[in-house]
């Protein structure tokens, strides 16, 4: 059973500071890392993906991935009260799992002004 | 700039009821998603098309049938729904199978 662990929570920050989120997967052939913010309600929108060792930064958002350790996280800097949201990380095995995603549950944000 | 488009958003069904939810996507996409989301459980893959003229099952497939009528489109027919199958449904697309996939924005079905 592949699986996806994300601590759910919830994350509370106070604005203006990191948000340190993490996720560990049981597969170890897994290829492809994706991080996802949801706002009740609505659907998974793409916050950040990676697929090599090491640190992908793009604005506020750093994702690190360290494949040893089957471990990924996101870094949130500079938090803010619109980055309330639940996060989920999703894991792609590939090979014979072909585009199937494993979702963890997810952590919920609170960023408190 | 539509991306991703699912129709119905809501939907009420009696138990036993069959229906069909559509899925549209304009982004030239090849691959499609089919995913139940539950409280607890996260999101769980149903079915899925690498290509068009293909599918296969996912995590949770029983109850279900999918249709890739063609590359945009991929639907999710319920034959003779039940309570179990109360849920939010989300539909995805992506370029390939290790790139991200784009979400469109759920159908909520209740089913009595």
């Amino acid at each position: 059973q592949k699986e996806v662990e994300q601590n759910s929570g919830p994350l509370s920050v106070p604005e203006g500071a990191i948000a340190s989120l993490n996720c560990t997967y049981s597969d170890r052939g897994s290829q492809s890392f994706f991080w996802y913010r949801q706002y009740s309600g609505k659907s998974p929108e793409l916050i950040m993906f990676i697929y090599s060792n090491g640190d992908k930064e793009d604005g506020r958002f750093t994702a690190q991935l360290n494949k040893a350790s089957q471990y990924v996280s996101l870094l949130i800097r500079d938090s803010q009260p619109s980055d309330s949201a639940t996060y989920l990380c999703a894991v792609n095995a590939g090979g014979t799992s072909y585009g199937k995603l494993t979702f963890g549950q997810g952590t919920i944000l609170t960023v408190h002004p | 700039n539509a991306g991703v488009t699912q129709t119905p958003k809501f939907q009420v069904l009696k138990t036993g009821q069959s229906m069909t939810l559509q899925c549209a996507q304009d982004m030239n996409h090849n691959s499609m998603y089919w995913y139940r989301q539950d409280p607890g459980m996260g999101l769980r893959l149903i079915y899925y098309s690498a290509s068009e003229g293909t599918t296969d099952k996912g995590e949770v497939p029983n109850g279900y049938n999918v249709s890739r009528l063609n590359k945009r489109e991929f639907s999710l027919r319920l034959e003779s729904a039940a309570p179990s199958q109360t849920s939010v449904y989300f539909c995805a697309s992506s370029t390939g199978w290790d790139q991200p996939q784009h979400f469109g924005d759920g159908t909520r079905l209740s089913i009595l």
